[in-house]
């Protein structure tokens, strides 16, 4: 198995671009998590699915921020437009819980933006 | 708004000791409770998870749970400076992947 695969792995971009971030679910998994890391702030719950269902999106700063989940494997996560205070390392994880005991979230490689 | 805190660290412990990591917790309804590592520029790998209070034991690591004190610690014996890196604790308070609180995180440091 591949893992949580996240891509770009970098991403510097300048004030005002539009990022998109995008994550591959492990297969059979149907709960989808987008975290943002930073020194300040630790790890914070942004948004996530569950079968493809957005259930909690109180995490996302702001409407300039947007995610998708167009299919039960592939996820997008899009900043527009993206400002420096953005900046930081975007994680998307996956779990297949849905019992109690099993909520083990795998995590992708995650996404460091920078935006200058 | 749930809040899990921890002491930032660093948190040095020589190697073969045992080093205690712990945490606190606002909700107390909060079922679940786990301790992810994640090392230096790398993802969070989960490592323990506990439900009941109690002890759990699984090789070199210890979680403990006290839901009545709202508290929630990590125990590594025979520390190696393999085990150097941040330390996250996590809650959930549903059953369920419904999103986990995280911790800020304690930096360790297992001095050879």
């Amino acid at each position: 198995d591949a893992g949580v695969i996240q891509s770009p792995r970098h991403e510097v971009t300048e004030m005002g671009q539009e990022v998109t971030l995008r994550c591959k679910l492990i297969s059979g998994h149907n709960s989808l998590f987008w975290y943002r890391q930073t020194m300040m702030r630790g790890l914070e719950l942004l948004i996530y699915f569950n079968n493809n269902v957005p259930i909690d999106d109180s995490g996302m700063p702001e409407d300039r921020f947007s995610a998708k989940m167009p299919n039960a494997s592939f996820s997008t996560l899009k900043i527009q437009p993206s400002e420096p205070r953005d900046s930081a390392v975007y994680f998307c994880a996956s779990s297949s819980a849905r019992v109690l005991g099993d909520e083990k979230l795998f995590f992708g490689s995650g996404t460091q933006l920078s935006v200058l | 708004q749930k809040e899990v805190e921890q002491n930032s660290g660093p948190l040095s412990v020589p190697e073969g000791a045992i080093a205690s990591l712990n945490c606190t917790y606002s909700d107390r309804v909060s079922q679940s409770f786990f301790w992810y590592r994640q090392y230096s520029g790398k993802s969070p790998e989960l490592i323990m998870s506990i439900y009941s209070n109690g002890d759990k034991e699984d090789g070199r690591f210890t979680a403990q749970l006290n839901k009545a004190s709202q508290y929630v610690s990590l125990l590594i014996r025979d520390s190696q400076p393999s085990d150097s890196a941040t330390y996250l604790c996590a809650v959930n308070s549903g059953g369920g992947a419904d999103g986990l609180t995280f911790g800020k995180g304690t930096h360790l440091i297992i001095q050879p």
